[in-house]
């Protein structure tokens, strides 16, 4: 079964530093997503992107946040100058081209941010 | 502001056991309630719900949603261990780029 692929699993940065997180969404899915979960609380939306656009973004995302598609397969998660807080687990997730609003979004396995 | 507010917070039964899980919502032009079970990774999805009385059933999982009252049930019968996980429940509200707002998940723990 296709799959959302993220990597890496787990990064480990000193703060201020900048890191790009991976991910490769299912490959006939056209609507993007990054989420992310600090530990103990709930799963929050950051962005969502669509036709190489930011369609939506959250008041998390700020402007030390960027996102990418690079290229046909890649979709990445930029923050420029990392701070402690910025340290969770962030989930890239991708749904069906078909409107956004009917179709399920399917999850990555995460990269764990640690900021040091 | 657009919540989503899942009961219990933590649950712990035996093999064998039925669970019901609790999902209530307050979301602007509510459009689908989402069911997720999380493991040590990825949120996989279990089910989409948008119609209200309309049971949604995959083997000894099922679930319902109420749209009147702002609340879905998902239900597991006859618990096994591999249940143990995190239960997700996320709703797509007025939003139509398919922005899910996630409760607090529920932890269930299954023991033998």
């Amino acid at each position: 079964e296709p799959e959302v692929t993220q990597t890496p699993s787990h990064q480990v940065t000193q703060m201020g530093q900048e890191v790009i997180l991976r991910c490769v969404p299912i490959s006939n899915h056209l609507y993007f997503y990054w989420y992310r979960q600090i530990l103990g609380q709930k799963v929050e939306f950051l962005v969502s992107f669509y036709n190489n656009e930011i369609s939506e973004k959250s008041e998390i995302f700020d402007d030390q946040f960027s996102v990418e598609r690079p290229d046909g397969s890649n979709f990445t998660l930029k923050i420029r100058s990392t701070k402690l807080e910025d340290s969770a687990m962030y989930f890239c997730a991708s749904s069906e081209a078909r409107a956004a609003g009917n179709q399920p979004q399917h999850f990555g396995d995460g990269t764990r941010l640690s900021i040091l | 502001e657009d919540k989503v507010v899942q009961s219990p917070l933590s649950l712990v039964v035996h093999e064998g056991d039925t669970v019901t899980l609790n999902c209530s919502y307050e979301v602007t032009n509510f459009r689908s309630l989402l069911w997720y079970k999380q493991e040590k990774k990825a949120p996989t999805f279990l089910f989409m719900l948008t119609s209200s009385g309309i049971e949604k059933k995959s083997g000894r999982l099922s679930s319902i949603l109420d749209k009147k009252e702002l609340f879905s049930i998902l239900n597991i019968t006859a618990t096994q261990t591999g249940d143990s996980a995190i239960y997700l429940c996320a709703v797509r509200g007025s939003s139509n780029t398919g922005k899910l707002i996630f409760g607090q998940g529920t932890t269930l723990q299954v023991k033998p």
